[in-house]
């Protein structure tokens, strides 16, 4: 079955440093991974998403995420944290057809943001 | 821009009582998911459907329902609410495009049973 693991439930960045948020994944095939932000109060916004060919994605508002195979990740990145990138992230794997055409979230990340 | 529209933002319902929630799209999609939301859990799938009158359940569809009797519209029943269905609820939709399609969401209700 499908899972993916955020192993950070909070994170706390100072303004301009730089951001780095773990996802790892469990799945049977090739992925088509995600990440979305949630900002307080609203709903899922996608920030970028892999589903083949280069593994370094480019995303919304700066950030970026890499996709390595051998270690089943899917890291957000983001050189320059701003104090608007408070929020949530969340990673997600599928959907595919094979294992019912849904996305599988993981815990998410709160990452707040100190000037 | 895909619109997800999610009927109220806040909720507040008895315990026992029967809760309706909304969720409308206006981009045509086949898919639509209702998630549930709570800390440290991420979100998790109640019901999908792929097509008008069509659902499946998620991971834990147990206390809840779904109705699709229009493409656009989906909608999420609790039949005797209760006190451990306090939760915020996200409405989603997406295209039948098959693997590797993006989801669209709602704002996100916050059920408060009391």
């Amino acid at each position: 079955a499908q899972s993916v693991t955020q192993p950070d439930i909070h994170i706390t960045v100072s303004e301009g440093a730089s951001l780095e948020l773990r996802c790892n994944y469990s799945y049977g095939a090739t992925p088509y991974l995600f990440w979305y932000v949630q900002s307080p109060g609203q709903g899922l916004q996608l920030l970028l998403k892999y589903f083949s060919g280069d593994t370094l994605v480019q995303g919304i508002k700066g950030f970026e995420a890499e996709f390595k195979r051998s270690q089943s990740s899917f890291n957000l990145r983001k050189p320059s944290v701003h104090w608007s990138d408070a929020a949530e992230y969340f990673c997600a794997v599928g959907p595919t057809l094979t294992y019912g055409n849904k996305l599988v979230f993981g815990a998410g990340t709160i990452l707040r943001v100190k000037s | 821009d895909v619109k997800v529209t999610q009927s109220s933002r806040y909720l507040v319902k008895r315990t026992g009582e029967k809760v309706f929630l909304e969720c409308v799209q206006d981009m045509d999609h086949e898919n639509m998911f209702w998630y549930r939301q709570d800390p440290g859990l991420g979100l998790r799938l109640i019901y999908f459907s792929y097509d008008v009158k069509m659902k499946e359940k998620g991971d834990i569809p147990e206390g809840y329902s779904v109705s699709r009797e229009k493409k656009e519209r989906f909608s999420l029943i609790l039949e005797s609410a209760s006190t451990n269905q306090t939760s915020m609820y996200l409405c989603a939709s997406s295209f039948e495009q098959g693997d590797g399609t993006e989801a669209f969401f709602g704002q996100g209700t916050r059920l408060t049973v009391v």
